[in-house]
């Protein structure tokens, strides 16, 4: 069955630090990967999305992601975290119809 | 734009009773789904609308939960009897067109808590 896996559950930064959150799934075709975001008190969020072509996308507020096929991975990076990054942030993978929520990571940055 | 809206944003029920959530989506979204998120998870999709016919539904626990979209736009989400293990966050979203091409947007929520 297809999964989605984030095993960072907590991840605790300070400002300027770097920042990548893991994601891997299971599923053998086509598949469309998503980053989520849900700041404190506030609707979850698209930050990026990956359908085809470079395997590097950008969303918003610099965040980037890497679909990696052999590893079946699609990493969350950002170069230097500010405060107001601190989140929940979730890694979906769509099949057709299906939709498949990993279970979140939360990030802490500390001033 | 209006976001999507759910109400009511919380509740709070005892086991066995009856419970309805509303969601209006998106003015002009086709697509309208319904996901329970339990502390500690990721969302977990129940049940999707394309207009208001049902394009997946096999999540959903359908000897106590409903779900019905009426005329294409605001939509229910039903549980009869309720039971502890519903005790969850539920949300709404809607997209433009159904698949995974389209951005869902997601509403507040409603947090329920069953006793």
């Amino acid at each position: 069955a297809q999964s989605v896996s984030q095993h960072n559950h907590h991840v605790i930064l300070s400002e300027a630090a770097s920042l990548e959150l893991g994601c891997n799934y299971s599923y053998g075709g086509t598949v469309n990967l998503f980053w989520y975001v849900q700041y404190p008190g506030q609707h979850l969020q698209l930050l990026l999305k990956y359908f085809s072509g470079d395997p590097l996308v950008k969303g918003i507020k610099g965040f980037e992601a890497e679909f990696i096929k052999s590893k079946f991975s699609f990493n969350l990076r950002k170069p230097s975290v500010q405060w107001s990054d601190t989140a929940e942030y979730f890694c979906a993978l769509i099949t057709g119809n299906q939709f498949y929520f990993g279970t979140g990571t939360s990030l802490t940055v500390i001033p | 734009e209006a976001g999507v809206a759910q109400s009511p944003r919380y509740k709070i029920i005892e086991k066995r009773q009856s419970v309805a959530f509303w969601c209006n989506p998106i003015s002009g979204h086709a697509t309208l789904y319904w996901y329970q998120q339990i502390l500690g998870q990721g969302p977990k999709l129940l049940i999707q609308f394309q207009n208001n016919g049902v394009v997946d539904d096999s999540q959903l626990p359908k000897d106590r939960f409903s779900a019905e979209r009426l005329k294409g736009v605001d939509s229910t989400l039903k549980i009869q009897p309720a039971k502890l293990e519903d005790s969850a966050v539920y949300l709404c979203a809607s997209s433009a067109t159904s698949g995974g091409y389209n951005e869902q947007f997601f509403g507040p929520g409603t947090r329920l808590t069953v006793l």
